[in-house]
């Protein structure tokens, strides 16, 4: 198994525009998350889905929307993007039995300029 | 929301020298799950403890829960550079959804 894939692995985007964050797994899992980590600030919550068709907001979901069309895939777009955007994102995904043990991707570094 | 307190915010210690670090709840503890962050890598799970008192060991790593403190603490003897990176504490806060700490930077000098 592959775990949690993210692409791309860095970008950098102008202010202002958009992108798309891809988060794949093979895992079968149903909960799949989305965090972003600024320096020295650990993991802030932007959205999160319970299973296919079901997404909610965490604690930081402004300027970012997420769709659940699979199991599979979990993506996060950037409408426009803002130099506060920049920072570390990591998806991950949990199976939903027994502990919370969250499964994490490599991260997509992104810089706004 | 639930807090996580992680202390000390960094250390430096020797090679071969113990260490511990801590992740203070501002809430009761459901369930508390360790993750070791490398520079520019995700996160790699080490432990969860679920129950008061328990207490649970891998290679060189130990980590306990103090219910009533709504701390834990993780201790690692005889130091490795192996060991070197952030150490992350994240809660289960009820929903399925983790909080995390802000986590505790360790360097490891030969």
């Amino acid at each position: 198994n592959a775990g949690v894939t993210q692409t791309p692995k860095f970008r950098i985007l102008k202010i202002g525009q958009s992108m798309t964050l891809q988060c794949t797994q093979d895992m079968n899992h149903n909960y799949m998350y989305w965090y972003r980590q600024d320096p020295g600030m650990g993991l802030k919550l932007i959205y999160y889905s319970v299973g296919a068709g079901i997404t909610d907001k965490g604690e930081v979901p402004n300027g970012y929307n997420v769709s659940r069309s699979t199991t599979e895939d979990f993506p996060l777009r950037l409408e426009l993007a803002a130099p506060s955007q920049t920072s570390v994102y990591f998806c991950a995904s949990y199976g939903g039995t027994g502990g919370l043990e969250q499964y994490f991707g490599p991260g997509t570094r992104l810089t706004v300029t | 929301s639930q807090e996580l307190e992680q202390s000390p915010q960094s250390l430096i210690v020797q090679e071969g020298k113990n260490l511990t670090i801590n992740c203070t709840s501002s809430k009761t503890l459901y369930g508390l799950y360790w993750y070791k962050q490398k520079y520019g890598e995700g996160l790699i799970f080490l432990m969860m403890l679920q129950k008061g008192g328990e207490e649970k060991s891998h290679e060189k790593i130990t980590a306990k829960l103090d219910e009533k403190k709504q701390q834990s603490s993780l201790h690692i003897t005889a130091s490795q550079p192996s060991h070197a990176g952030i150490y992350l504490c994240g809660a289960d806060d009820g929903n399925n959804r983790l909080a995390f700490g802000k986590g505790n930077q360790v360097v490891v000098i030969p």
